[in-house]
């Protein structure tokens, strides 16, 4: 089966600067890359996904890179602020069949201000 | 944040005490998931429904039973449970399994004495 590794397991950035999360997966099958942001108190949520047809996505401070042939992908945020720190969990799976995500052991992102 | 609700939101059990904690999704979709989350393992998934047929058993203890009477409704029972199994439990829903996004449910923060 799959197995999705994430690191590192912690991370703290001054306010402003990037942060990048890296995941390594093992299903070479494998072609939806989620990541799930949980702040502190609160339920996972999605904040980004990347299907194995590209190589990048943004979304305003958010980008994911995916390197299908390494089998790793990553999460970046740039101009960080106070309100992303979180934790952040990274995802893989198949499109097809009953074959749920695997999730990373997730990264708690301090920003410090 | 009221597509799915977790009851109860706390529940503190003895080893020998039976109960059963509950989701509800209000977002038409068909899979359920049930997580556990600890600070040793962030997301551990332990069961998932599709359509009310379990796909996935993550080789969880039999003290753990699950039940989807429909694709609305997931609960988990309880039953002899021990103290490692204290963590917060968190239900999800997706359309369907793979690619879909998934939505999580609050949490039940369980504390077995």
């Amino acid at each position: 089966g799959e197995n999705v590794e994430q690191h590192p397991s912690t991370l703290s950035v001054q306010e402003g600067d990037s942060a990048v999360i890296k995941c390594t997966y093992s299903d070479s099958a494998s072609n939806y890359f989620p990541w799930y942001k949980q702040e502190l108190g609160k339920r996972p949520q999605l904040i980004i996904d990347i299907r194995s047809n590209v190589g990048e996505k943004k979304d305003q401070r958010i980008a994911v890179t995916l390197n299908k042939t390494a089998k790793h992908f990553s999460l970046h945020i740039t101009e960080t602020q106070p309100e992303d720190s979180a934790v952040y969990f990274c995802a893989a799976s198949r499109d097809s069949g009953n074959t749920p995500l695997v999730f990373g052991k997730g990264t708690r992102l301090s920003v410090i201000a | 944040e009221t597509g799915v609700t977790q009851t109860p939101r706390h529940l503190v059990m003895g080893m020998t005490n039976k109960k059963s904690l509950k989701c509800e999704q209000h977002l038409g979709h068909n899979a359920m998931y049930w997580y556990k989350q600890s600070a040793k393992k962030p997301l551990e998934l332990m069961f998932v429904y599709n359509f009310k047929e379990q796909t996935e058993n993550n080789s969880v203890p039999s003290r753990f039973s699950p039940e989807c009477p429909n694709s609305s409704h997931l609960f988990l029972h309880l039953h002899t449970l021990q103290p490692e199994d204290s963590a917060l439990y968190l239900c999800a829903s997706s359309l369907g399994t793979g690619y879909y996004e998934q939505y999580f449910g609050p949490g039940t923060r369980l504390t077995v004495t």
